[in-house]
């Protein structure tokens, strides 16, 4: 089973919908989890921090289900400029900071 | 708002060929790190360094790399000796705690 594992994508959806993507991840003792966002050939960019109680940050929602090791992230009211690959990323469970990162989920958002 | 700033942006070297890749973090961060992409693969961890030293390293990470901190500024990654397949992005990444990390916007290596 890979570490952190993200829906395949890309997801094409039209502005203004809303969007949800899901995440695994297989260590059940990770304690910190986190939503990147990486534009084309750019650094990963922190979009969220992901805590157990989920939490909010505009149109951006994040859920964490640790029972499940399952993390999501919801997009409401999608805008162009949201296309970008989300990256579902975690820390080692000693929170080191060693990052593990997922392969990514492309959202392309279209007129 | 404080960034982490990377030079070069591109790096062209041949085979064999020692590079240092330089990263400049946010004034108060503590802890950094190197990362690296692949084209079309997901971001790898190379090394972090924390208080002068290394905290830890993957099995990317071998003797052909090093970390220092010259100048209490500056943070670099050596390769001693470039091969093909370390043709990839290599992200410096900064944060105050080893909580939420911010990336600098990367080095593109080629090794021809």
């Amino acid at each position: 089973r890979k570490e952190v594992e993200q829906d395949p994508g890309p997801f094409n959806v039209p502005e203004g919908a809303t969007v949800a993507f899901n995440c695994t991840y297989s260590n059940s003792a990770s304690q910190s989890f986190f939503w990147y966002r990486q534009d084309c050939r750019k650094e990963p960019k922190l979009l969220m921090s992901v805590y157990s109680s989920g939490n909010e940050d505009g149109r951006f929602t994040a859920q964490l289900n640790r029972a499940s090791q399952y993390i999501s992230l919801l997009i409401r009211d999608s805008k162009l400029s949201d296309s970008a690959t989300y990256l579902c990323v975690v820390n080692t469970p000693e929170n080191t900071g060693k990052l593990i990162f997922g392969q990514g989920t492309t959202l392309q958002v279209k007129p | 708002e404080p960034e982490v700033t990377q030079t070069p942006s591109h790096q062209v070297t041949q085979m064999g060929q020692e590079v240092i890749l330089r990263c400049v973090p946010i004034s108060n961060h503590l802890y950094f790190y190197w990362y690296r992409q692949i084209l079309g693969q997901k971001v790898e961890f190379l090394v972090s360094f924390y208080n002068n030293e290394i905290s830890e390293k993957s099995e990317i990470f071998d003797d052909q790399f090093s970390v220092e901190r010259p100048d209490g500024s500056n943070f670099t990654l050596k390769i001693r000796s470039t091969k093909l397949e370390d043709s990839a992005m290599y992200f410096c990444a900064t944060s105050f705690s080893t909580y939420e990390q911010y990336f600098g916007p990367g080095t593109r290596l080629t090794v021809t």
